[in-house]
């Protein structure tokens, strides 16, 4: 089985500031590893994904993530937010084999980013 | 291209009632998955789907029914809504084995559901 822990519910932040978004994972099998966005009032989108390769992952928005696989983690990460940014992040996994691989995706429980003028 | 829409947006039930979700797709996607979302808790899988008339059982299935009689749409059903079945509710699709590779889960919207 699979769980995923975002460690925080709420991040404040100044906008042009840096910005971490911290995802943790616990998992049996190897997974894949995504973010996704919510803005308000809408479904989600996806930001970025690691499949393999490279732990450093880019995704839209000026967005990238690193996988770390002793850490089990993959924190999203904005070197200057805009107010734009402000949304709900959800990390997700899913797993990368086999007959479970349906590909559903487990969430972890989203953080909810205030980018503040 | 409407990619996923779901239908209603909103709907107010009182307890006892019934109602069905709507998820519709035009990506001839194979995969098709209900979600729910409560604060504080993230999605929660209800039921999904991996092909035109089958489904299965998700993390949160008890109080909810599912049928996939067309590729291109996913239904969820609610026979008796309790107020623990508030929530906004989310259909999502992929294109099936690999895809998840290629392109990830394509959301609706939502459908903001409250019983009272």
């Amino acid at each position: 089985a699979q769980s995923v822990t975002q460690l925080d519910s709420q991040v404040p932040v100044f906008e042009e500031a840096p910005v971490e978004l911290r995802c943790n994972y616990s998992s049996s099998v190897s997974v894949y590893l995504f973010w996704y966005v919510q803005y308000p009032n809408q479904g989600l989108q996806l930001l970025l994904k690691y499949l393999s390769g490279s732990t450093l992952v880019k995704g839209i928005n000026g967005f990238e993530a690193e996988f770390n696989k002793s850490q089990t983690s993959f924190h999203l990460r904005k070197p200057s937010v805009h107010i734009s940014d402000t949304a709900e992040y959800f990390c997700a996994v899913s797993p990368r084999e086999g007959s479970s691989n349906t590909g559903k995706l487990i969430f972890g429980q989203g953080t909810t980013l205030q980018v503040k003028p | 291209n409407a990619g996923v829409t779901q239908t209603p947006k909103f709907r107010v039930l009182k307890t006892g009632q019934s109602m069905t979700l709507l998820c519709a797709q035009d990506m001839n996607h194979e995969y098709m998955y209900w979600y729910r979302q409560d604060p504080g808790m993230g999605l929660r899988l209800i039921h999904y789907s991996v092909g035109e008339g089958t489904t299965a059982k998700g993390e949160v299935p008890d109080g909810y029914n599912v049928s996939r009689l067309k590729k291109q749409n996913f239904l969820l059903g609610l026979e008796s809504a309790a107020p623990s079945q508030t929530s906004v509710y989310f259909c999502a699709s992929s294109p099936g084995t690999g895809g998840l590779r290629r392109s990830p889960l394509h959301f609706g919207n939502g459908t903001r559901l409250t019983v009272t």
